[in-house]
């Protein structure tokens, strides 16, 4: 069974710009989790998806925005982007959405200059 | 807040060394807890996990971890380390009622020196 795949894996933009990330999560698994990962605050929690609902926000400006398809693919999107929303970005699928063992993708590294 | 704390942010070890790795959450209803590692260049994975019974936990590559009610810990142990296991160790929780979110600590790194 394919993994977690997250796209693109590198991207650099400027301050202002808005960016969309995309996440395709392990066939059959409807729950689409977002994070944040920098090194001084390790992974902090963006969002959660099931069956194209968020079910969960973390403690994020509204400049990051979430979407979930009906094939459960998701997106982000970050609008406005700031010097500080540099980081990798880590999309993780579980088959429910009580189902707590996660499998995480390989992460977009995100620049912002 | 729930919030998971880890307090070795890096940790230096030689081969054959015993580790142990903190992390203690805050919560004190039921909780879900896990370990993921992270290796250098790649993903996230799920060493082992807690959700209720035996609080000994038992994981792959040789790591287990218990689960203490009392002092709200989920200690990662491992009784001789490895050159492969320099990696990154995070903690996480998931507390439970309703649609619960999982609290990530701030990660431990680990160095095992050959």
């Amino acid at each position: 069974k394919a993994g977690v795949t997250q796209t693109p894996r590198y991207l650099i933009k400027t301050r202002g710009q808005q960016v969309t990330l995309s996440c395709s999560p392990i066939s059959g698994h409807r729950s689409v989790s977002w994070y944040q990962q920098t090194p001084g605050q390790g992974l902090q929690f963006l969002f959660e998806y099931f069956s194209e609902t968020q079910r969960n926000k973390g403690n994020f400006p509204g400049r990051f925005s979430g979407r979930q398809f009906s094939n459960s693919r998701s997106e982000m999107n970050v609008s406005t982007l700031e010097l500080g929303d540099s980081a990798l970005y880590l999309c993780a699928s579980s088959p429910g959405l009580l189902t707590d063992t996660q499998y995480f993708g390989p992460g977009t590294r995100l620049t912002v200059l | 807040a729930q919030s998971v704390s880890q307090h070795n942010h890096h940790v230096i070890l030689s081969e054959a060394a015993s580790l142990e790795l903190g992390c203690n959450y805050s919560y004190g209803g039921t909780v879900n807890l896990f370990w993921y590692v992270q290796y250098p260049g790649q993903h996230l994975q799920l060493l082992l996990k807690y959700f209720s019974g035996d609080p000994l936990v038992k994981g792959i590559k040789g790591f287990e971890a218990e689960f203490i009610k009392s002092k709200f810990s989920f200690n990662l142990r491992k009784p001789s380390v490895q050159w492969s296991d320099t990696a990154e160790y995070f903690c996480a929780a998931r507390y439970s009622g309703g649609y619960q979110k999982v609290t990530f600590g701030t990660g431990t790194k680990l160095q095992v020196i050959p």
